[in-house]
């Protein structure tokens, strides 16, 4: 089984649909990450997480909101699904601050029509 | 901006070497990182430099040129598994990592 688990895999939906991309993790880090990934571009930061209590915006925060509900779970909301948010999401962890060293999950792809 | 360069796609033969550049232009410099990225999987982790020179790890080795934004992943003996997406991020000096659009590496027999 994956450390990093995302659900759902894949989703097609509709613009203004209100929408959750989950993930939870069995390797113990404190740290967790909401990317997103689309062709021809790097990895944006969407959410970051350091523990349970602390949430921080990323560089493509707008239009997304997050939830840390234990350490182990991290999810990502898009409250108003819109076309330009189809793509390839990545959930991450990291084992300590200020590394780039990231465990991703393996990927939602989500389509909005 | 901060911006990161790598060339979108590359290849090469099966048993030969490949190098697949990184240039940067970032904020600070806490480290770059290389990562591996199979068609439709999750990126992997390969390596880390923080100081001049080359890390070598088996077949594959990274080198880092911090004077001239510079870094490059070095596959040696390709594989038909290596056929991949190669992703080349550098860690600003607020500690967030700037990733660039990876380079797709075909690898032919």
């Amino acid at each position: 089984d994956a450390d990093v688990t995302q659900t759902p895999r894949n989703r097609i939906t509709k613009t203004g649909k209100r929408i959750m991309l989950e993930c939870s993790q069995t390797k113990g880090h404190d740290r967790m990450y909401w990317y997103r990934q689309d062709p021809g571009l790097g990895l944006r930061l969407i959410y970051y997480s350091f523990d349970v209590k602390d949430i921080n915006k990323g560089e493509i925060s707008d239009g997304y909101s997050v939830s840390r509900q234990a350490q182990a779970k991290f999810s990502l909301s898009l409250e108003s699904a819109i076309p330009n948010q189809t793509a390839l999401y990545f959930c991450a962890t990291s084992v300590r601050q200020n590394t780039g060293e990231l465990f991703f999950g393996e990927g939602s792809r989500l389509t909005v029509l | 901006g901060q911006n990161i360069d790598q060339p979108t796609e590359m290849t090469a033969t099966e048993g030969a070497i490949v190098q697949i550049n990184c240039t940067y232009q970032t904020s600070g410099f806490n480290g770059l990182f290389w990562y591996q990225q199979h068609a439709g999987e999750a990126p992997t982790f390969l390596s880390y430099n923080v100081l001049d020179g080359l890390e070598e790890k088996g077949r594959f080795s990274s080198f880092l040129s911090r004077s001239k934004g510079y870094s490059y992943l070095l596959l040696k003996e390709l594989q038909m598994k290596d056929s991949a997406s190669y992703l080349c991020a550098v860690m600003d000096s607020n500690y967030q990592l700037i990733w660039g659009a990876g380079t797709k590496l075909i690898i032919k027999p």
